[in-house]
């Protein structure tokens, strides 16, 4: 089945600061999707991008199909963006199975 | 307008016991997916419905059974549970399988310990 490797797996960050994280998979996709998990345990979907850029306010991915990989740059930080980050994806022959990486933790110091 | 809903939200059960965790979703949404999280691993997923009637392995089948009730709701069964099957459960909807804006949203989640 399709691979979803996400990096890098902790990042530890200044309040204000800058980061992008990676997401690569193994197979041409049909849907690419970034979620948030807060501290709580609550899953936020931030993004569904199988290609192209998107941006939403201080957040943005771009995922470029063809070389199978997508970016989430967070601009910024502030301590609400702590939590984990996932990208999950569709494969294109079987895009109803949404498979998940092993995410991104952030933590972002005051 | 609730989006998805698990119960129940915490459940200790002994090994052997069986049990089912319910979901349900007022979206109107076809696809249904259950998951389950342990630490270090991401989501997983278990099972998964593209409509009503239907229902299809995921990565991590061994050890449960669904049932997609109906348009709303999914059920995830435990038949004989396991300590290896202690974990955080999520289930979750989306509107249509591969179509452009399939948004997967997800429940609370519900934590699961077998001792």
């Amino acid at each position: 089945g399709i691979q979803v490797e996400q990096s890098p797996p902790d990042l530890i960050l200044q309040e204000g600061a800058n980061s992008t994280l990676r997401c690569n998979f193994s197979d041409s996709v049909n849907n690419l999707q970034w979620f948030h998990q807060n501290p709580w345990g609550q899953l936020i979907n931030l993004f569904y991008i199988p290609s192209g850029t998107k941006q939403n306010g201080r957040l943005s991915a771009t995922t470029v199909a063809t070389e199978r990989y997508s970016l989430l740059y967070i601009s910024s930080s502030q301590t609400t963006d702590s939590g984990v980050y996932f990208c999950a994806v569709g494969p294109m022959n079987r895009d109803d199975k949404i498979i998940f990486g092993k995410g991104t933790r952030l933590h972002i110091l005051p | 307008n609730a989006g998805v809903t698990q119960t129940p939200k915490f459940q200790v059960l002994k090994t052997g016991q069986s049990m089912t965790l319910q979901c349900a979703q007022d979206m109107n949404h076809n696809s249904m997916y259950w998951y389950r999280q342990d630490p270090g691993m991401g989501l997983r997923l278990i099972y998964y419905s593209a409509s009503e009637g239907t229902t299809d392995k995921g990565e991590v089948p061994n050890g449960y059974n669904v049932s997609r009730l109906n348009k709303r709701e999914f059920s995830l069964r435990l038949e004989s549970a396991a300590p290896s099957q202690t974990s955080v459960y999520f289930c979750a909807s989306s509107l249509q399988q591969g179509a452009k804006g399939n948004t997967i949203y997800f429940g609370e989640g519900s934590w699961l310990t077998v001792v």
